[in-house]
């Protein structure tokens, strides 16, 4: 069953140092979001791709978060420098616009991010 | 603007009870409604969507979802619970379809008792 890939599962890191998270959505997906969980919260959207343009960035952070899809597969989101309320768990996901492909947007296993 | 309130953040029933986790949605146009299942230290997994057919929807694992445009619910089921069904759940509405953003509540986190 396809998947969508995300590396590293966890990274610990100190304030002010520069993090990067890794995105490889399912094959064929068009559409690639950033989703942002902190703790004992549902997840927020950070950024929308499609294809290697961004169609949503209202919530991210761009004085220090930076996100791209340069060849439309996969992405990296990055923040410079990171902060304390940084600290959550990053999630990536895919969806279609295939009519014959499964309606809704399918999550990586999410990378656990915790700045000291 | 669409927003979702997920009454009850924690829900705590006896394995073989019947599950019931809520969702009540805000939009000003039909639509489109999901749950998701998160574990500890993972992703989410679609359990379940509603996309304007059937009104009574059903998922993986036992699960089923209730779309009710009268009460703007989306009430997540199960008949009896299984230890393994313990996890966080989340409900979530996009307006979009498919390439629109995830919209979710603050989750609840399902125990169940031996």
């Amino acid at each position: 069953e396809a998947e969508v890939a995300q590396s590293p599962r966890y990274k610990i890191t100190e304030k002010s140092q520069a993090v990067a998270f890794w995105c490889d959505p399912i094959s064929g997906h068009a559409t690639l979001y950033w989703y942002r969980q902190i703790l004992g919260q549902g997840p927020e959207l950070l950024v929308q791709f499609q294809d290697e343009s961004v169609v949503d960035d209202s919530q991210l952070p761009k004085d220090r978060f930076s996100a791209e899809r340069l060849k439309g597969v996969d992405s990296t989101l990055k923040i410079q420098p990171a902060e304390l309320g940084d600290s959550a768990m990053y999630l990536c996901a895919s969806s279609t616009l295939s009519g014959g492909s499964p309606f809704g947007q399918f999550f990586g296993p999410g990378t656990r991010l915790t700045v000291l | 603007a669409q927003s979702v309130t997920q009454l009850g953040s924690h829900v705590s029933v006896s394995e073989g009870a019947l599950v019931l986790l809520r969702c009540n949605y805000s939009s000003s146009v039909p639509p489109y409604l999901f749950w998701y299942v998160q574990y500890p230290n993972q992703g989410l997994q679609l359990l379940l969507k509603y996309t304007s057919a059937a009104t009574l929807v059903k998922g993986i694992n036992g699960f089923e979802a209730e779309f009710k445009k009268s009460e703007t619910s989306f009430h997540l089921t199960k008949p009896s619970a299984h230890m393994s069904d313990a996890a966080e759940y989340f409900c979530a509405v996009t307006l979009s379809g498919n390439t629109g953003k995830l919209i979710f509540g603050q989750g609840t986190t399902l125990q169940v008792k031996p």
